[in-house]
């Protein structure tokens, strides 16, 4: 059974970089069928895509977080992260990482089947 | 981008009865290519991480119960709980796949009348 956890920092300040890791186990990350997505949810509120990766690392990101935002993957490790910079309380979120399958047409990716139990990411000084 | 709309923001319904939940989108997600519609449902309860309901507008992931289903095309959908149970009560969510950025409906949260 394919598991996904999130792990980091729970408290970064003002203007500082949010690194998250997301683990991968009972599978490998190195899957020609999966990519590999962060979404986030602000308390309350609703559901943000950040962006996502594939196992060869091309990568795709919403652009409205794009100029902040890098996320890598680690095959050796079955892990992908997530950096985001200049972070300010309006990062203040439950992080998720999430699979995705692998698909055809324009986005090249399909729906999130797989979820992380989520991290709290709290920006404040 | 496309935005979706999803309606209404809440709704209470007796224990038994149908709930109908609607997402409208911006533009199309019915990708002319393969005919599907590139449309997924999610449920969140408190405290969880969302759960994938329905995808292609229309089929039910493995595990889901039967009194879930989803139907539309084009630009509109629906998500129908056909008769509620307790443990439905969540925040359901609709979100489009056709193109990027991937983006989600605001949610539409579902209690007990």
């Amino acid at each position: 059974q394919l598991q996904l956890q999130e792990s980091g920092p729970g408290l970064v300040k003002p203007s500082e970089t949010l690194s998250l890791t997301c683990t991968v186990s009972g599978g490998s990350i190195k899957s020609s069928s999966y990519y590999w997505g962060w979404i986030r949810q602000p308390p309350g509120k609703g559901l943000e895509w950040i962006g996502s990766i594939y196992y060869s690392g091309r990568t795709d990101y919403n652009p409205s977080l794009k100029s902040r935002v890098t996320i890598s993957v680690d095959t050796s490790k079955n892990q992908f992260s997530l950096k985001m910079s200049s972070v300010t309380a309006a990062d203040t979120a439950v992080y998720y990482c999430a699979r995705q399958l692998n698909g055809y047409g324009t986005s090249g990716y399909y729906y999130f089947d797989i979820w992380g139990q989520g991290t709290m990411g709290t920006v404040s000084s | 981008d496309i935005v979706m709309t999803q309606s209404p923001d809440s709704l209470a319904v007796s224990l038994g009865e149908r709930a109908t939940i609607n997402c409208k989108s911006s533009q199309s997600v019915l990708y002319r290519s393969n005919n599907k519609n590139y449309l997924a449902w999610y449920q969140q309860k408190p405290g969880q991480p969302p759960r994938l309901l329905i995808y292609w507008a229309s089929t039910r992931e493995s595990g889901v119960p039967d009194r879930f289903s989803g139907s539309g095309s084009g630009t509109d959908f629906t998500l129908t709980i056909s008769s509620l149970q307790a443990e439905d009560v969540a925040v359901y969510y609709c979100q489009q796949y056709y193109s990027s950025p991937l983006t989600f409906g605001g949610g539409t949260k579902v209690e007990i009348k």
